[in-house]
């Protein structure tokens, strides 16, 4: 099945500083989902966004769904230890039940 | 809040032994998924169920069955575990027709 093409595949960062992740796509999709996932835990929903050029916050998070509908970003502000995980996206084009997953961004934050 | 639940956290099993991983999810949904997560590979979808007694296979089925026979527990099946099936295996929920997925724990089998 495709996958999205999501960047960077890992991250090293000093706590404090901002982060930035993205996934883009050669299809459209209606919606993009962010989840992080915790070390040995299943991932968790972060951010839903359903409209073209939306913007959405959620605490220290924000993300935003592109204009071409083909692409989304994540932005994580003053990071802390917490962030620590794995950060993926999702997509769903709403012809059927599936998403379609990014292969994930793998954060550590040097306290 | 949406509670998904997965039989065990770790399993450990032998090669051609059945094994069986039983997920359950208390927000009566309607849509049940499986999927392995592979480091470099992400999540693949193995099966999906919409409806009690229906799925679909995903993009990885071969070795694997399901079972839905009621509308709150899906189980995955591996007929014949073999030492590629070693995996985090994660179940997720959703309402039908709403694309937002709700994970289990996972569980990580390892088969020997």
């Amino acid at each position: 099945g495709q996958q999205l093409n999501q960047s960077p595949q890992s991250m090293f960062i000093q706590e404090g500083e901002d982060v930035s992740m993205n996934c883009t796509s050669s299809s459209i999709f209606n919606t993009w989902l962010w989840y992080k996932q915790d070390p040995g835990e299943g991932p968790v929903l972060l951010i839903a966004l359903y409209k073209a050029g939306e913007l959405t916050s959620n605490g220290r998070l924000t993300a935003q769904f592109g204009i071409t509908r083909k692409d989304s970003f994540l932005n994580i502000s003053a990071s802390i230890p917490s962030d620590v995980g794995i950060y993926f996206c999702a997509g769903h084009r709403g012809s059927n039940y599936k998403l379609t997953f990014g292969k994930g961004t793998l954060l550590t934050v040097n306290p | 809040d949406v509670k998904v639940t997965q039989s065990s956290r770790y399993l450990v099993k032998r090669t051609g032994e059945k094994v069986f991983l039983e997920c359950v999810q208390d927000m009566d949904h309607e849509n049940m998924f499986w999927y392995r997560q592979d480091p470099g590979l992400g999540l693949r979808l193995i099966y999906f169920s919409y409806d009690v007694k229906m799925k679909e296979k995903g993009d990885i089925p071969e070795g694997y069955s399901v079972s839905r026979e009621k509308k709150e527990r899906f189980s995955l099946i591996l007929e014949s575990a073999s030492t590629n099936q070693t995996s985090m295996y994660l179940c997720a929920s959703s309402l039908v027709q709403e694309e937002t997925q709700y994970f289990g724990p996972g569980t990580r089998l390892l088969v020997l």
